[in-house]
């Protein structure tokens, strides 16, 4: 089974408007990260978000938000405001407190339409 | 400034050659992983090392080695037994390999194109 799904291969948005991007996982752990990676075309990895799964709250940094459901498995991504440097590849992962890997979702493509 | 740092940033190998792909980290990290992207897909783990003188395979490990002499550094060598090795290739580095908190980093990747 996948540990990671990412069932939307493409999202658009309108500049300035809100967008969500899913994220399920799949992990009988009850300890473990769940991250979320922006890749631009020129191919860099670039760290946005982290959310554990004992955080009570939802992580938050600037513009990235975490809708996090445990008893969904799921660990989706806000973007706020969207610009046009947002277009970008987007991978949710996660990594299991009893593994030693970092497991990624088939990610999704986001383009902010001006 | 700490870092990841791969080279070449763009390669170009003939059929039949082994080529290595090198990074470096200045993070201290104790672990360090490689990944394949092919064009539209998500990161493959090849390898992974937990620590000095020790790495697992991943999912794709088939045609490929690694070594891990230094903590700092993990070249990757695509051999001619990798069938099809034009892709991508990503370097990333964590703290440790277990727990849960502690992001990877990435170096910037290599472009390998098989001529």
């Amino acid at each position: 089974a996948q540990k990671i799904t990412q069932t939307q291969p493409g999202m658009f948005v309108q500049e300035k408007e809100a967008v969500t991007l899913d994220c399920t996982y799949d992990t009988s752990d009850q300890s473990y990260g769940l991250f979320w990676y922006k890749q631009p075309s020129s191919g860099e990895m670039i760290f946005l978000i982290y959310q554990g799964s004992y955080d009570e709250q939802n992580a938050t940094e600037g513009r990235y938000s975490l809708n996090f459901q445990k008893a969904r498995k799921s660990a989706n991504l806000v973007i706020s405001a969207s610009q046009l440097g947002d277009s970008a590849m987007y991978f949710c992962a996660m990594r299991e407190a009893t593994g030693n890997q970092f497991y990624f979702g088939t990610g999704t493509s986001l383009t902010v339409i001006p | 400034d700490g870092g990841i740092t791969q080279s070449p940033k763009y390669l170009f190998r003939k059929e039949g050659q082994n080529v290595t792909l090198s990074c470096e980290q200045n993070l201290n990290h104790d672990a360090m992983y490689w990944y394949r992207q092919d064009p539209g897909q998500g990161l493959r783990l090849i390898y992974y090392s937990q620590i000095v003188n020790d790495f697992q395979k991943g999912d794709i490990a088939e045609g490929y080695s690694v070594s891990r002499e230094k903590k700092e550094s993990f070249p990757l060598t695509v051999t001619s037994a990798q069938k099809n090795p034009t892709a991508f290739y990503l370097c990333a580095s964590s703290i440790d390999s277990r727990g849960t908190v502690g992001e990877q980093f990435f170096g910037p990747g290599t472009r390998l194109t098989v001529l």
